[in-house]
Formats: C-alpha cells, sequence, structure tokens
C-alpha cells in the first residue's frame, strides 16, 4: 500500500492563479480531510468529508472548495490564490468503523508546500 | 467544543534525560485524546491515543500518557531522550464516541535532544 500520497509536492503560485491539489489514499478509508500547517499554529483543518460525495467545512474553510468524487481522492481547489494561504497542506484518512481499534486513526500524507507570491 | 493547549512550543533535554511534553485540553463532553510526532519534513504519525479505557497508555518508542481528568492533563512521557527522538509533538483531541472523527489540535511542541 502506498497509503497517503499528495501531490504535488511543492508549487510556487503567483496572486491571484488557481490550483488543485490531490490527496489519493489507497486503504478505502471513509474519512479524508485537509489541513494546513503554518509556524506556530499547528494544524487548522479547511475541509473533510465522510464519505464519497460528501464535504463539509472545517475551521479554515475560506478561499477553498474541495471535492470527493470518489472515495479514494479528496481535492482541495484555490481559486484565486492569495499569499496569505502560503502554508504547507496536510491531507490525511481515517478508516471509520469498519477500522476497527484503528477506526479514528489518522493517516498523514507528507504535505504539499505552497508558496504564493 | 474542545481545545488543546500544548505549554511550552520548545523543550530542550539532554540525551538519556527524561522527556516530558505537556497537555491540557478542554472539552464539554468526555474526550479522546492523542499524541502525534511529525519528523522534519514529513506528515503526522499518531504516537498513542486515549479512548476511554486503561488511563495510562504506552505507545510506539517508548513514549507512554496518563490521562488525568481530574487535572484535564494528558502528558507525554518518555524516560530515556534518544537522539531520533528530536522531532514536533502534536495532542489533539475530540469528542468521544462516533461522529466524522475530526481532531482540533495543538500549536504543537518542538523537542530537540542536547548529545
Amino acid at each position: 500500500n502506498a497509503g497517503v500520497t499528495q501531490t504535488p509536492k511543492f508549487r510556487v503560485l503567483k496572486t491571484g492563479q488557481s490550483m488543485t491539489l490531490l490527496c489519493a489514499q489507497d486503504m478505502n478509508h471513509e474519512y479524508m480531510y485537509w489541513y494546513r500547517q503554518d509556524p506556530g499554529m499547528g494544524l487548522r483543518l479547511i475541509h473533510y468529508s465522510v464519505g464519497e460525495g460528501t464535504t463539509a467545512k472545517g475551521e479554515v474553510p475560506d478561499g477553498y472548495n474541495v471535492s470527493r468524487l470518489k472515495k479514494q481522492n479528496f481535492l482541495l481547489g484555490l481559486e484565486s490564490a492569495a499569499p496569505s494561504q502560503t502554508s504547507v497542506y496536510f491531507c490525511a484518512s481515517t478508516p471509520g468503523l469498519a477500522g476497527g481499534r484503528s477506526q479514528e486513526t489518522q493517516y498523514f500524507g507528507p504535505g504539499t508546500r505552497l508558496l504564493v507570491l | 467544543a474542545q481545545s488543546v493547549t500544548q505549554l511550552g512550543s520548545h523543550v530542550s533535554v539532554s540525551e538519556g534525560a527524561l522527556v516530558l511534553l505537556r497537555c491540557n485540553y478542554s472539552s464539554s463532553v468526555p474526550p479522546y485524546l492523542f499524541w502525534y510526532v511529525q519528523y522534519p519534513n514529513q506528515g503526522l504519525q499518531l504516537l498513542l491515543k486515549y479512548t476511554s479505557a486503561a488511563t495510562l497508555v504506552k505507545g510506539i518508542n517508548g513514549f507512554e500518557a496518563e490521562f488525568k481528568k481530574s487535572e484535564t492533563s494528558f502528558h507525554l512521557t518518555k524516560p530515556s531522550a534518544h537522539m531520533s527522538d528530536a522531532a514536533e509533538y502534536f495532542c489533539a483531541v475530540r469528542p468521544s464516541g462516533a461522529g466524522s472523527y475530526q481532531l482540533t489540535f495543538g500549536k504543537g511542541t518542538k523537542l530537540s535532544v542536547i548529545p
């Protein structure tokens, strides 16, 4: 299993440009999450999904959109990037009830570093 | 609503010394609590979790944590620090029971180990 993978690993954008970050998991997990990590701020939840076709807002959703058309993929979109969105973005997934003792362990991807100029 | 506070954004210990990373939580319902570790340029990895079974929880790499309801704490300890323990550690909380498994993370504590 590859686990949770994220594409791309690093990206530079100009203000106003758009892009999509892709998260893929091959563990058949029900739940998926997008976080951003900023120095001294810990991880903050942007959006999450409790199943294919469903999404919900987290703590800091403004400026981002998400989609989960397939169970294994969770896309994070920036429609018009701003310098304040410079951050490291992490995707995570959780098995849910079918995962037994691991049902709530979050499995993280390696992150995407985004720089918005 | 729930939150966690990690005391000390940076902790330094000597190799072989006790590691103590502090986490206090606030939750309106019984919480589940977690410690995650992040090595440089990597994602987070679960160290251990408390989900209302034993209050003393043992995790990977020799770490353990004790849930103390009276003190609303879940401090992480390791008897003897190793150089490989240098990383950033995050405490996280969520309400007990089923749900979206959504976690609220603390701001993190960076652990340095001095040879």
